[in-house]
C-alpha cells in the first residue's frame, strides 16, 4: 500500500535550536517528493521538490534531503515565523496521484 | 496573480442540503484536484481531473460529485450533506503529474454540516 508517514507529529523548538523533520514513504514508482508549508487557515504552499536519492535543496533556513526510503527537512536556527505545519507528499502509486503525510506541526518560541 | 481561487470560504449546511464548491485557476493547468483535510487524517484526495471534460475518483469519493466543463473550473458537489462531510476542502491544480511540477492550492473552504 502506498503510504507517507511523517514524524514527529508536533515539534516545539526554541528560537535558534536546529532540528529535523522526517518523512518516510513506501510507494511504487516514485516520481517526486514534495515539501509544503501550511499556515493556519491557509492552503499548502510549495517549498521543495526532490526526485532522486542523494538530492538536496535549500531555501533560507530550510534544507531538504532525500534517500531511497525517506526525506528530511532540516531547519537551521529557526525563527518564530517558521512556525507552521510542514507537509510531505509523493507522486506515485497505482493512480499516480499526490499522496500526503499527516504533517508535522512546528512551533518556534522566541 | 490569482492562482487558485475557491468560493465560498465558509459555509454552514443543514443535514440533507446540497451545495456546490467552485474552484477556478488561471494558470492554464490541465490537472485539477479536490482534497479534504481533517484533524489527524491529513489531506485526502476526493476526485481529480486530468483535463476538460474528464473526472476520476480519488481515495474518498463517496457522497461527492464533480464536473470539469471548462478547463479553468472544477466544481465539487454535495447532493445530500452529512455531518461526516464537515471538513476543510482544498482545490489544487498542476501542469502535469510527472513529478517535476508542484501542485498549487487554493485557500480552502471550511464546511460545517449540522
Amino acid at each position: 500500500e502506498d503510504q507517507v508517514t511523517q514524524s514527529p507529529e508536533a515539534l516545539r523548538l526554541q528560537e535558534g535550536e536546529s532540528s529535523s523533520l522526517n518523512c518516510s514513504y513506501t510507494v511504487s514508482g516514485l516520481r517526486g517528493l514534495f515539501w509544503y508549508r501550511q499556515d493556519p487557515g491557509k492552503g499548502p504552499e510549495f517549498l521543495f521538490t526532490l526526485y532522486s536519492a542523494g538530492e538536496e535543496k535549500e531555501k533560507e533556513r530550510l534544507k531538504a534531503t532525500l534517500t531511497k526510503k525517506e526525506s528530511f527537512l532540516h531547519i537551521t536556527a529557526p525563527k518564530p515565523e517558521d512556525s507552521a505545519t510542514y507537509l510531505c507528499a509523493v507522486y506515485g502509486g497505482s493512480q499516480g496521484n499526490l499522496i500526503f503525510g499527516k504533517g508535522t506541526k512546528l512551533s518556534v518560541k522566541p | 496573480n490569482a492562482g487558485v481561487t475557491q468560493t465560498p470560504k465558509f459555509r454552514v449546511l443543514k443535514t440533507g442540503q446540497s451545495m456546490t464548491l467552485l474552484c477556478a485557476q488561471d494558470m492554464n493547468h490541465e490537472y485539477m484536484y479536490w482534497y479534504r483535510q481533517d484533524p489527524g487524517m491529513g489531506l485526502r484526495l476526493i476526485h481529480y481531473s486530468v483535463g476538460e471534460g474528464t473526472t476520476a475518483k480519488g481515495e474518498v469519493p463517496d457522497g461527492y460529485n464533480v464536473s470539469r466543463l471548462k478547463k479553468q473550473n472544477f466544481l465539487l458537489g454535495l447532493e445530500s450533506a452529512a455531518p461526516s462531510q464537515t471538513s476543510v476542502y482544498f482545490c489544487a491544480s498542476s501542469y502535469n503529474r510527472k513529478g517535476d511540477t508542484e501542485a498549487f492550492f487554493g485557500q480552502g473552504t471550511r464546511l460545517t454540516v449540522v
